[in-house]
């Protein structure tokens, strides 16, 4: 399994700042993932992080307003550009390791609850 | 796009009484995922399923993936305060890890 921290665990922000979420792991791991759950909804994907790529954008996220680095392995960053209302969600990285049986599962970090006035 | 259907949406027990969850999917799964959420937090990793047939247990949770792969269970026998929260299931994109989620179900169990 993987441990996995985020900083900060929240946030009250004004709208047109931004702010950095960090994601880090004790392992080193290829896959992670950015998700965002708005209040009373489920996770949707932002968008997926591998290290030595690009990161990979689902549809309705953009670069501009989530950018994300994925420095290493063990460490990625996910930033909300010019924060709205609408912005106010729980940000949760997750990543792919083995599991039990040395199967790959994915693990979810605690979250960073956001909330934007 | 592949939908998860959770059913029921809210549940509410009496401490020792058993419960089903049901997590429904448009397409074959490939892995399903169970986890478990406290309000506001983050996701606690229950069980995940890959096989059709497949069946596991953990204290007294137990997940279940049907033999067409489409719909997964997940059961809890004698419910505890301590099992309360929102259940969420998970299914695996066929093209990579990335997970697409059900709408969860919210569980309370009362003493």
């Amino acid at each position: 399994s993987a441990v996995i921290s985020q900083k900060p665990s929240r946030d009250i922000c004004q709208r047109g700042t931004s702010l950095t979420i960090q994601c880090q792991v004790d392992s080193q791991v290829t896959m992670m993932f950015w998700y965002r759950q708005q209040p009373g909804q489920s996770l949707t994907l932002i968008a997926t992080a591998n290290q030595g790529s690009e990161a990979t954008y689902e549809s309705g996220f953009v670069i501009d307003k989530f950018p994300i680095s994925r420095p290493n392995l063990t460490f990625s960053t996910l930033t909300v550009s010019n924060m709205s209302p609408e912005d106010s969600s729980i940000y949760l990285c997750s990543v792919v390791s083995s599991g039990q049986g040395w199967i790959d599962t994915q693990y979810f970090g605690p979250g960073t609850r956001l909330t934007v006035l | 796009s592949q939908e998860l259907e959770q059913s029921p949406q809210s549940l509410i027990v009496q401490e020792g009484k058993n419960l089903t969850i049901n997590c429904t999917s448009s397409k074959t799964l490939y892995g399903l995922y169970w986890y478990k959420q406290k309000y506001g937090e983050g996701l606690i990793f229950l069980m995940m399923l890959q096989k059709g047939g497949e069946e596991k247990s953990h204290e007294k949770i137990t997940a279940k993936l049907d033999e067409k792969k489409q719909q997964s269970s997940l059961h809890i026998t004698a419910s505890q305060p301590s099992h309360a929260g929102i259940y969420l299931c998970g299914a695996e994109r066929r093209a990579g890890y990335a997970l697409n989620f059900g709408k969860g179900t919210s569980l309370l169990v009362t003493p």
